[in-house]
């Protein structure tokens, strides 16, 4: 089974420009979440989607944006770019659960962004 | 706050040395869920284990071992025999039961890198 892709692998951008990355879930995952890492502040959760509505949402400034589609696929968003932006983005898909918290998370290889 | 903290930052060893990666977690939660993750170089993120609260019970899996303390809020994970192909970096990460319902969020710590030398 087809694991989890994202596209673009890598991008180049410069300061103020805004940036659109995608993410397609395993095939029968409905959760689709997003995660920044950097070296600085290591893994840090974005949001997360569930049947196209968000559920969750970390600590990051509006600027940040995603959506989901009805086949589940995702989508961020960063508008406004800053040099601070330049990071790995992880999208993470999952089989949907009604309990017993988070489950196993499958990643995909990520898009390294450049900000320039 | 919850909170995971790595203390190792990396870690360097000769193969088939057995090596333990620590990890202290902090919640207020009662119900919560701890992880572990492999980070191999191509970046994505490999699930190894996950484990409720309410199990203190050890595991073991071929060459990997996880002692889960509720008393020291401590998961540590140690690789037994080491190889080569065991060197990435690994997270710890943790879930609070409070979440909306099957909602999804982790917290990660900052990482260790393991490097296990020929």
């Amino acid at each position: 089974k087809a694991g989890v892709t994202q596209t673009p692998r890598y991008l180049i951008k410069t300061r103020g420009q805004q940036v659109t990355l995608s993410c397609s879930p395993i095939s029968g995952h409905r959760s689709v979440s997003w995660y920044q890492q950097t070296p600085g502040q290591g893994l840090q959760f974005l949001f997360e989607y569930f049947s196209e509505t968000q559920r969750n949402k970390g600590n990051f400034p509006g600027r940040f944006s995603g959506r989901q589609f009805s086949n589940s696929r995702s989508e961020m968003n960063v508008s406004t770019l800053e040099l601070g932006d330049s990071a790995l983005y992880l999208c993470a898909s999952s089989f949907h659960r009604t309990s017993g918290g988070t489950g196993e998370l499958f990643f995909g290889e990520g898009s390294r962004l450049t900000v320039l | 706050a919850q909170k995971v903290t790595q203390a190792q930052t990396e870690i360097s060893v000769v193969e088939k040395e057995d090596v333990t990666l620590d990890c202290v977690y902090e919640t207020r939660d009662t119900t919560y869920y701890l992880f572990w993750y492999k980070q191999p170089p191509s970046g994505e993120l490999v699930f190894l284990i996950r484990r409720n609260s309410f199990d203190e019970q050890n595991e073991i899996s071929g060459r990997y071992s996880w002692n889960f303390q509720k008393s020291t809020s401590s998961f540590n994970f140690t690789i037994t025999a080491s190889q080569v192909v065991d060197s990435a970096v690994y997270f710890c990460a943790l879930s609070e039961g409070s979440l909306i319902q099957g909602a999804q969020k982790l917290v990660f710590g900052q990482g260790t890198r393991l490097t296990i030398n020929p």
